[in-house]
């Protein structure tokens, strides 16, 4: 089992709703999570992190983090076509060690 | 301003054969990593430098050596090369403490056949 999972879907949702993604992790001594965004071709880039309880929101999207539960998602808000891409979520292990889930692939219909 | 700069973007190898990927950063990081992409399985990291003069072990370090040359490059050697090493390969850097996001290459992708 990996230590950060996600569903790697493909997730299809339609233009203008809430997308909604989400990770769980394992290492219960994890506590700074990241999300990243993967056009098909391009290098991964930081969309936001999170490291206590809660929401925390950017523009359109909102990161939560659960630690009891050991999940992390992430919501975009009045999706766009340009936000269909893979979204990958990582987490810290300590030592500066960063572990990735799988990713998931999200599609946005017009 | 260049950020983390890899090479080289593409190369095809036979079995056996061996080569270096290059990667260099200029913003002054402490942390430095290389990390494999293969389709579904997402990135998983290979091995990661997280000071100057040392290194350790990720998920997947079999078939694979490193060197943290300075503190700007960290090289990823592949001795003896493997199709099961066909993949694409990200290097990425990041300060250190455990909030600092990485920053990634534009990635190598590696064929072996």
């Amino acid at each position: 089992q990996k230590e950060v999972e996600q569903n790697s879907g493909p997730l299809s949702v339609p233009e203008g709703a809430i997308a909604s993604l989400n990770c769980t992790y394992s290492d219960r001594g994890s506590q700074s999570f990241f999300w990243y965004r993967q056009y098909s071709g391009k290098s991964p880039e930081l969309i936001m992190f999170i490291y206590s309880n809660g929401d925390k929101e950017d523009g359109r999207f909102t990161a939560q983090l659960n630690k009891a539960s050991q999940y992390v998602s992430l919501l975009i808000r009045d999706s766009q076509p340009s936000d269909s891409a893979t979204y990958l979520c990582a987490g810290d292990q300590g030592a500066q060690k960063l572990v990735f889930g799988q990713g998931t692939r999200l599609t946005i219909n017009p | 301003n260049a950020g983390v700069t890899q090479t080289p973007k593409f190369q095809v190898l036979k079995t056996g054969q061996s080569m270096t990927l290059q990667c260099a950063q200029d913003m002054n990081h402490n942390s430095m990593y290389w990390y494999r992409q293969d389709p579904g399985m997402g990135l998983r990291l290979i091995y990661y430098s997280a000071s100057e003069g040392t290194t350790d072990k990720g998920e997947v370090p079999n078939g694979y050596n490193v060197s943290r040359l300075n503190k700007r490059e960290f090289s990823l050697r592949l001795e003896s090369a493997a199709p099961s090493q066909t993949s694409v390969y990200f290097c990425a850097s990041t300060k250190q403490g455990r909030n600092s996001p990485l920053h990634f290459g534009n990635g190598t992708r590696l064929t072996v056949t």
